[in-house]
């Protein structure tokens, strides 16, 4: 039973165009989000987060979105450059280790 | 510059050999986990441990892997024996917890890609 889900394997976006990942959970108990970003034979390294007594986090080009009550977050980074493409993984936590997604492959076109 | 160490980086192995992977986290963090990345589940827990101590091993079958801290300087993971749908790609994190909390931010080693054969 995911309780962290990425739905979308996969997106393809154009150099200087707006990325957004999707991310939907089912645990309601969760409190705390992270986005990680993985290059291909590398470890996942933190990006973002946010708390859930927030609704947006702002860092640069990336900034995070929560819907609490449609137990939805998202990721949009702007603008998207060609070293972004890389998969990117949601998480999430509530007093416990931090529960993954599957990751969404996304490949920014130049 | 503070980064967790894993090796081997890769491992080619035959059924039924025993596997073992090892981490160094980074010099001060309390906390370390051990993951598998396959394509079907994505990044899964598989155990981990707080001070040394195993908090939580129910993502591993037990009856072929093992986790241990010997020493806050080294995390290992053991298949034995191992089997061709262990294949996969294993990392280790590790954190810095206050007590009586858990961790935010994780930091990962660049794993040990398994094959299995």
């Amino acid at each position: 039973d995911q309780q962290v889900k990425q739905n979308s394997p996969s997106l393809s976006v154009q150099e200087g165009r707006i990325s957004i990942l999707n991310c939907d959970y089912t645990n309601s108990m969760f409190d705390y989000f992270l986005w990680y970003k993985k290059y291909p034979a590398e470890g996942p390294t933190f990006l973002i987060s946010i708390s859930s007594i927030k609704d947006k986090n702002e860092d640069g080009r990336f900034t995070v979105f929560l819907n609490k009550s449609a137990k939805h977050l998202s990721l949009h980074i702007v603008p998207s450059q060609p070293g972004d493409s890389a998969v990117y993984f949601c998480a999430a936590r509530r007093n416990t280790p931090l529960v993954f997604g599957k990751g969404t492959r996304l490949s920014v076109i130049a | 510059d503070a980064r967790v160490t894993q090796t081997p980086r890769h491992k080619v192995t035959e059924m039924g050999q025993e596997v073992t992977m090892r981490c160094q986290p980074i010099l001060g963090h309390n906390t370390v986990f051990w993951y598998r990345q396959t394509m079907m589940q994505g990044l899964e827990l598989l155990a981990y441990f707080r001070n040394r101590a195993p908090l939580d091993d129910s993502g591993m079958p037990k009856d072929r892997f093992s986790a241990e801290m010997p020493d806050a300087t080294l995390a290992t993971l053991k298949i034995q024996p191992s089997e061709p749908r262990d294949s996969a790609v294993y990392f280790c994190a590790s954190g810095l917890v206050p007590d009586g909390k858990t961790t935010d931010t994780q930091y990962f080693g660049p794993g040990t890609r398994l094959t299995v054969l």
